[in-house]
């Protein structure tokens, strides 16, 4: 099956601070999703990507869809102590809707 | 407009018993997918489903898994004689018909003893 990587595997960064992660895949995908998940909670879902090169910001969340359809990128603007959690990043197969998760980044804030 | 509902959240089964998770995708969405989560690792797609129908069931276990999703009622994930390995969270996830947009439900926490 299609393999994501996701890099990087963790972060620790100080309250304040700007962070970056992305994903890249040896398809392409039609859509890119990203998530953040917390101890014991589901996947909720942050910025979806339709086309490529699509750059999308929820708050302080700015995500983009790769050019050539097999990568994508998460940034996060002046971090917050509430930001912690992991974040994964999900792309939708062309054949068929399956998405595939990157092993996803741990991120941890030190306030 | 509730989201994917999933239950039990917590269950816990003897080696050998039958698991059944259940999932009510959002209002209006038709497409069901069940994912699997060890602790400590990433979500591993087990099988997608429309109503009364299996679209893919790549990740599923060969033995001992089933999943189904009818005309009426929940999406149900069946795990029989679980074993320890089985323990894990398993999440549901619903889409519309174009199936672009795809949300998760709170995932149901099996633990085999």
């Amino acid at each position: 099956g299609q393999q994501l990587n996701q890099s990087p595997q963790s972060m620790f960064i100080q309250e304040g601070e700007d962070v970056s992660m992305n994903c890249t895949s040896s398809s392409i995908f039609n859509t890119w999703l990203w998530y953040k998940q917390e101890p014991g909670e589901g996947p909720v879902l942050l910025i979806a990507l339709y086309k490529a090169g699509e750059l999308t910001s929820n708050g302080r969340l700015t995500a983009q869809f790769g050019i050539t359809r097999k990568d994508s990128f998460l940034n996060i603007s002046a971090s917050i102590p509430s930001d912690v959690g992991i974040y994964f990043c999900a792309g939708q197969e062309v054949a068929g809707n399956k998405l595939v998760f990157g092993a996803g980044t741990i991120l941890r804030v030190k306030s | 407009n509730a989201g994917v509902m999933q239950n039990p959240r917590h269950l816990v089964r003897r080696r050998g018993q039958e698991a059944r998770l259940r999932c009510s995708p959002m209002k209006g969405h038709s497409h069901v997918y069940w994912y699997r989560q060890l602790p400590e690792e990433g979500l591993k797609f087990m099988v997608y489903l429309q109503k009364e129908n299996i679209i893919d069931e790549s990740g599923m276990p060969k033995e001992r898994f089933s999943a189904e999703f009818p005309k009426e009622g929940p999406s149900i994930l069946r795990i029989q004689q679980v074993v320890r390995g089985d323990s894990a969270a398993y999440f549901c996830a619903s889409s519309p018909p174009t199936g672009n947009t795809i949300y998760f439900g709170e995932g149901s926490w099996l633990t085999v003893v």
